[in-house]
């Protein structure tokens, strides 16, 4: 049961260029979710998608991009990487609320990413 | 103010220790709360959901307030696994979905 997966675990890029983060899911939750966590601030939602070609802004949406074509990926692209942007990203995915257990979310990983 | 708003600690305490930590809230429509933790460079798990009238996994309790908008957590008995940053999380209902907000934490580290 491989559950949610994140790559690159570890990525450093430059200022400027684009990134992209994957996230995979194996257990066909409607419900994926990024965020990111930084000293002091806790986690933060980027985005979230409630079911495939449905996205949703979250907390800190400016300079992040997401697209859900499948329901077992959910790519975050950085179009032109900042260095404030360096934090340690998290993919989350859950079921619909509403149901048992709906509102639990289930975390990847983590990418650790520098921007430099 | 901070949507969730937790004391960061550390908190140190001994094993066998009783350890309490609070988690305010600003959303009064909020309907869910969780307790999850957090070991050093992983992931969060979620430890426990919080029940109106309050609920307990073995050493561990949770109890919401909802006119005075804070959730606690106590757990009793601590051990060396305990040692972990305990995140307070709320819903933002009425937004829809599953929109969650994060406190940053409260860190406890457990010692012999």
């Amino acid at each position: 049961d491989a559950g949610i997966t994140q790559s690159p675990r570890y990525k450093i890029t430059e200022t400027g260029r684009q990134v992209t983060l994957m996230c995979h899911q194996t257990w066909s939750h409607s419900y994926m979710f990024w965020y990111r966590q930084d000293l002091g601030h806790g986690l933060r939602l980027i985005y979230y998608s409630a079911a495939a070609d449905i996205t949703d802004k979250g907390e800190v949406p400016d300079g992040y991009v997401v697209s859900r074509s499948k329901t077992e990926n959910f790519p975050l692209t950085l179009e032109s990487a900042t260095r404030s942007q360096t934090s340690v990203y998290f993919c989350a995915s859950s079921e619909s609320p509403g149901t048992t257990g709906g509102e639990t979310q289930y975390f990847g990983p983590g990418t650790r990413l520098l921007v430099l | 103010r901070k949507e969730v708003e937790q004391d960061p600690g550390p908190f140190n305490v001994p094993e066998g220790a009783t350890v309490a930590f609070n988690c305010t809230y600003s959303n009064s429509a909020s309907q869910s709360f969780f307790w999850y933790r957090q070991d050093c460079r992983k992931e969060p798990k979620l430890l426990m959901s919080v029940y109106s009238s309050g609920n307990e996994d073995g050493r561990f309790t949770a109890q919401l307030n909802r006119a005075s908008q804070y959730i606690s957590l106590l757990i009793r008995d601590s051990k060396l696994s305990d040692s972990a940053t305990y995140l307070c999380v709320v819903n933002m209902y009425p937004r829809l979905g599953n929109d969650m907000r994060f406190g940053a934490g409260t860190r406890l580290t457990v010692k012999p």
